[in-house]
């Protein structure tokens, strides 16, 4: 199994200010996943983020509002740019297990913007 | 789009019901299917996975789920639930296509009251 550890636990944020979430794992991944549930909603991906290559964003998500950095194999962030009320979710860090199929979360960074 | 639809919001039990939570989703091809759960204050975690083979499978717990390709569900079971089943459980799919995206359901909240 893979220990997620997440950076804030939680925040409360200013509209138009941006806050930077970490993930750390405690082995070395070649893809980390960064998901986002928002309330009362399922968890959706933001984007894949793999180390030595610019992230892979799903539909619906940019660059420009969730960069992302993986600056090596057991670390990722998530920008939240510009933050505003509809941002307010909780921020979720995965990784694969080795098991097909198995995902392992961190235990999710709550946003609420202001 | 694909989507998987979880038939129930929240789901109250006493302890030694059964449980059944439903599980839809859409897509026709190849699919690999799966059951999460989040136990309160704890991360999400694997409870039971479907890629291939005997359509009933079983999980953790005393959990078993069968895939149903005809109606297109992947539908949670125990024949008697405890306090400690109390959690959040969602429905997710992985189909060719997705490449490395999980689509999740939007959860069903189970309380057991004891």
């Amino acid at each position: 199994s893979a220990v997620i550890s997440q950076k804030p636990s939680r925040d409360i944020c200013q509209r138009g200010t941006s806050l930077t979430i970490q993930c750390q794992v405690d082995s070395q991944v070649t893809m980390m996943f960064w998901y986002r549930q928002q309330p009362g909603q399922s968890l959706t991906l933001i984007a894949t983020a793999n180390q030595g290559s610019e992230a892979t964003y799903e539909s619906g998500f940019v660059i420009d509002k969730f960069p992302i950095s993986r600056p090596n194999l057991t670390f990722s962030t998530l920008t939240v740019s510009n933050m505003s009320p509809e941002d307010s979710s909780i921020y979720l860090c995965s990784v694969r297990g080795a098991e097909p199929g198995e995902l392992f979360f961190g235990e999710g960074s709550r946003l609420t913007v202001l | 789009a694909q989507s998987v639809s979880q038939h129930n919001h929240h789901v109250i039990l006493s302890e030694a019901a059964s449980l059944e939570l439903g599980c839809n989703y859409s897509y026709g091809g190849t699919v690999n299917l799966f059951w999460y759960v989040q136990y309160p204050g704890q991360h999400l975690q694997l409870l039971l996975k479907y890629f291939s083979g005997d359509p009933l499978v079983k999980g953790i717990k005393g959990f078993e789920a069968e895939f149903i390709k005809s109606k297109f569900s992947f539908n949670l079971r125990k024949p008697s639930v405890q306090w400690s089943d109390t959690a959040e459980y969602f429905c997710a799919v992985n189909a060719d296509n997705y490449g490395q995206n999980f689509v999740f359901g939007p959860g069903t909240r189970l309380s057991v009251l004891p």
